[in-house]
């Protein structure tokens, strides 16, 4: 079991918006504003989308955004694309000293 | 361009030890900026951390593995290795080795990934 809990799947129509949740505890995503998303494909290694709750690294396109709220972060891809098709994960530092606190991975399917 | 590649047996047996590389391009293991980690992958479940590197040695575990893992790090060949002792099915995965950048909890960038399977 995920130290995170994310929904298993989500879906959307190009164009449209879609919003992934992640939810922790107290002891990651309430206390730190270190929470990171990362895009995986079929077959590819996982991509580093956003960082330290919002931010994008260079080349991330604006679609992807990000917040926490509370224990709760949430990714949102805007304008969705075939492309954006994929499983994304959220992980957070922890209190519990152990790095990557992963959520279970939530799959995106674009109809 | 910082890249990583794994390198090791895609087939270990039960009980046996697992032993991975990982060579780092691009950036020095020693410059002390990051971490560096391995992170699993079972087929068609998600993302497990197992542990992290520093330059000096120092190594962070999940708990849940720390006693069958030891990680080590060459700086002369810029590489660091991952070792994971009586293996079983279970322990059968995708495994990636990654940069970590603690500061900022972000994993980044990724290796390609290398299939360990554990079988007899």
């Amino acid at each position: 079991q995920s130290a995170l809990t994310q929904p298993a799947s989500v879906s959307g129509s190009p164009g449209q918006s879609i919003t992934i949740s992640c939810t922790g505890t107290s002891s990651d995503i309430g206390i730190y504003n270190y929470v990171s998303w990362y895009q995986q494909h079929p077959g590819k290694a996982p991509k580093l989308i956003i960082y330290e709750v919002s931010n994008r690294p260079s080349g991330v396109p604006d679609r992807f955004s990000a917040s926490k709220s509370g224990n709760t972060a949430s990714l949102t891809v805007s304008g969705l694309q075939a492309e954006d098709e994929a499983t994304y994960y959220c992980n957070s530092y922890s209190s519990s000293g152990t790095f990557g606190v992963f959520g279970g991975g939530t799959k995106l399917t674009v109809l | 361009q910082v890249q990583l590649q794994e390198s090791g047996p895609g087939l270990v047996k039960p009980s046996q030890t697992l032993s991975l590389t990982c060579t780092v391009s691009g950036d020095s293991i020693s410059s002390g900026n990051y971490f560096w980690s391995w992170i699993r992958q079972p087929s068609g479940k998600g993302l497990e951390w197992i542990g992290s590197i520093y330059y000096s040695g120092g190594t962070y575990y999940n708990p849940s593995l720390k006693s069958r893992v030891i990680m080590s790090v060459d700086t002369s060949r810029n590489q660091f290795s991952l070792k994971l002792s009586s293996v079983t099915a279970a322990d059968t995965a995708v495994y990636f080795c990654v940069r970590y950048y603690q500061l900022l909890n972000w994993f980044d960038p990724w290796g390609q990934g290398t299939l360990v399977t554990v079988s007899s």
